[in-house]
């Protein structure tokens, strides 16, 4: 069974880059349908960020599409977020998550624990 | 791009069954197939229900889905409440450019 667990800095100052990665065990990263970050700020609902396919193909939720890039590292087995100029807005648990088998719907199977990442100077 | 629209929250007495509704603001329901996410305090989300009406192995069958054109509306119906039911439930479907949209999110309380 797949497992993901995303890790990166816990705090970022504002204006600066958030990076996290994910790493995937149980599955090679680069056979998957394809990955993607979801985000949940305090007390909030969900928010798709965006999503990388087989193909290298990414789409991108389009109120953050100017300041996202999702990518992968077969090498590592892990696929990773960047999101630029962060503002206090951006404090969120940030998932990862992924679908192994292609299929017709657009969804999630798989997901991670999640990491909180506080915007703050 | 449309948008999901779920009740902010609903509460039910145990063994009771209760209905979550997801409405599709533009475009047809049934366009995209709707999933259903449970997703308790610090913890992720876990499937409930995929492609309208279908439950993961291991969700019990108290869990039901669907979807009526009539209304644009997906349904998450819990049947024979129990307390680990509580939670928070979000239906989720995409857009023909492989946009992922999520609702809103229902609290359900049960007690």
């Amino acid at each position: 069974q797949v497992q993901l667990q995303e890790s990166g800095p816990g705090l970022v100052k504002p204006s600066e880059t958030l990076s996290l990665s994910c790493a995937v065990s149980g599955h090679s990263v680069s056979s998957a349908y394809f990955w993607g970050w979801i985000r949940q700020s305090p007390g909030k609902g969900l928010e798709w960020i965006g999503s990388i396919y087989n193909t290298g193909t990414t789409y991108y939720n389009p109120s953050l599409q100017s300041r996202v890039t999702i990518s992968v590292d077969m090498s590592k087995n892990q696929f990773s977020l960047n999101l630029r100029s962060v503002t206090a807005a951006d404090t969120a648990i940030y998932y990862c998550a992924g679908k192994i088998a292609v299929a017709l719907r657009v969804s999630f199977d798989d997901w991670g624990q999640g990491a909180l990442v506080t915007v703050s100077s | 791009n449309f948008i999901l629209t779920q009740p902010h929250s609903v509460s039910e007495s145990p063994g009771k069954t209760v209905t979550i509704s997801c409405t599709r603001s533009s475009g047809r329901i049934g366009s995209n197939y709707v999933q259903w996410f449970h997703q308790r305090p610090g913890s992720s989300p876990t499937t409930v229900i995929y492609d309208d009406d279908q439950r993961p192995s291991g969700v019990p069958d108290r869990f039901s889905g669907s979807i009526d054109s009539s209304s644009n509306s997906a349904s998450l119906t819990i049947s024979g409440l129990k307390t680990e039911d509580e939670g928070d439930y979000y239906c989720q479907s995409y857009d023909d450019s492989n946009h992922v949209i999520f609702g809103g999110g229902t609290q359900l309380t049960v007690l």
